[in-house]
C-alpha cells in the first residue's frame, strides 16, 4: 500500500527558528509532492510543491527539499512566526495515474513560540 | 470570487440516521474530491469524481458511503445508517482538468459530523 510517512508528530519552535518537518515514500511511484497547511478548523491549503526531477524549491520563507535517492522530502521555514503555528501535511500523488488523488502524511503540529 | 463551499460546517446524527454533505466546487472546475479526516491524523482519500461520473473511489467504504456529482448542482457524499466511527471531518476538494501539470487541489472548510 502506498503510504507517506511524516515526522515529527508535534515540533515547538521560538520565533525566528528555523522549523523542519520530514517526510519519506515507500515506492518511486509518487511524481508530485506538496505541502499543505492547516488551521484548526479550516480545510487545508496548499503551501508550496515539489516535482521529483527538481531538488529544491524556494518560496518565500518556505523551502523544499527533495531527495530522490533515499525517498525523502522535507520542509524547512526559515524565520519561523507565530503565526505559522497551524499543523502542516505533506503528501504525494501516485504517478501516471488518472485521479491525481493525494496521499498524506499524519500531520506535524508546529507551535512557534514568540 | 467564491472558493469551495461545503455544507453544512457541522452536522449532528444519531445513530442508524442518514448524513448528506454538501460541496461546491470553485467556479470552473468539474472535478472534485473527497477525504475523511479522523481525529488526529491526516486526510485519507475517499472518492474522485467527474461531473455525473464516478472516476476513482477505491478509498470510499463498500458499504453505506456513496458519491454523486450530479450535471447540475453540489456533489453530495452520503452516509447510510451512520455509526459512531464515521465521526470526523470530510473535507471537499476541487481542481481544474488534471493530468495537465496542474496539480493543486483547493479545499473547502469541511464538514464536521457528529454521530452521537
Amino acid at each position: 500500500q502506498q503510504q507517506v510517512k511524516q515526522s515529527p508528530q508535534s515540533l515547538i519552535v521560538q520565533k525566528g527558528g528555523i522549523s523542519i518537518i520530514n517526510c519519506a515514500y515507500e515506492n518511486t511511484a509518487f511524481d508530485y509532492f506538496p505541502w499543505y497547511q492547516q488551521f484548526p478548523g479550516k480545510g487545508p491549503a496548499l503551501l508550496i510543491a515539489i516535482r521529483p526531477d527538481v531538488s529544491e524549491k524556494k518560496e518565500g520563507r518556505f523551502t523544499i527539499s527533495f531527495n530522490k535517492s533515499a525517498k525523502q522530502f522535507s520542509l524547512h521555514i526559515m524565520d519561523s512566526q507565530p503565526g505559522d503555528s497551524a499543523t502542516y501535511f505533506c503528501a504525494a500523488t501516485p504517478r501516471g495515474g488518472a485521479t491525481n488523488k493525494l496521499i498524506f502524511g499524519t500531520g506535524t503540529l508546529l507551535a512557534v513560540q514568540p | 470570487n467564491a472558493g469551495v463551499m461545503q455544507n453544512p460546517r457541522h452536522l449532528v446524527r444519531r445513530r442508524g440516521q442518514e448524513a448528506r454533505l454538501r460541496c461546491s466546487p470553485m467556479k470552473g472546475h468539474s472535478h472534485v474530491y473527497w477525504y475523511r479526516q479522523l481525529p488526529e491524523e491526516g486526510l485519507k482519500f475517499m472518492v474522485y469524481l467527474q461531473k455525473e461520473n464516478i472516476i476513482d473511489e477505491s478509498g470510499m467504504p463498500k458499504e453505506r458511503f456513496s458519491a454523486e456529482f450530479p450535471k447540475e448542482g453540489p456533489s453530495i457524499l452520503r452516509i447510510q445508517q451512520v455509526v459512531r466511527g464515521d465521526s470526523a471531518a470530510y473535507f471537499c476538494a476541487s481542481s481544474p482538468l488534471p493530468g495537465l501539470g496542474n496539480n493543486e487541489q483547493f479545499f473547502g472548510p469541511g464538514t464536521r459530523l457528529t454521530v452521537l
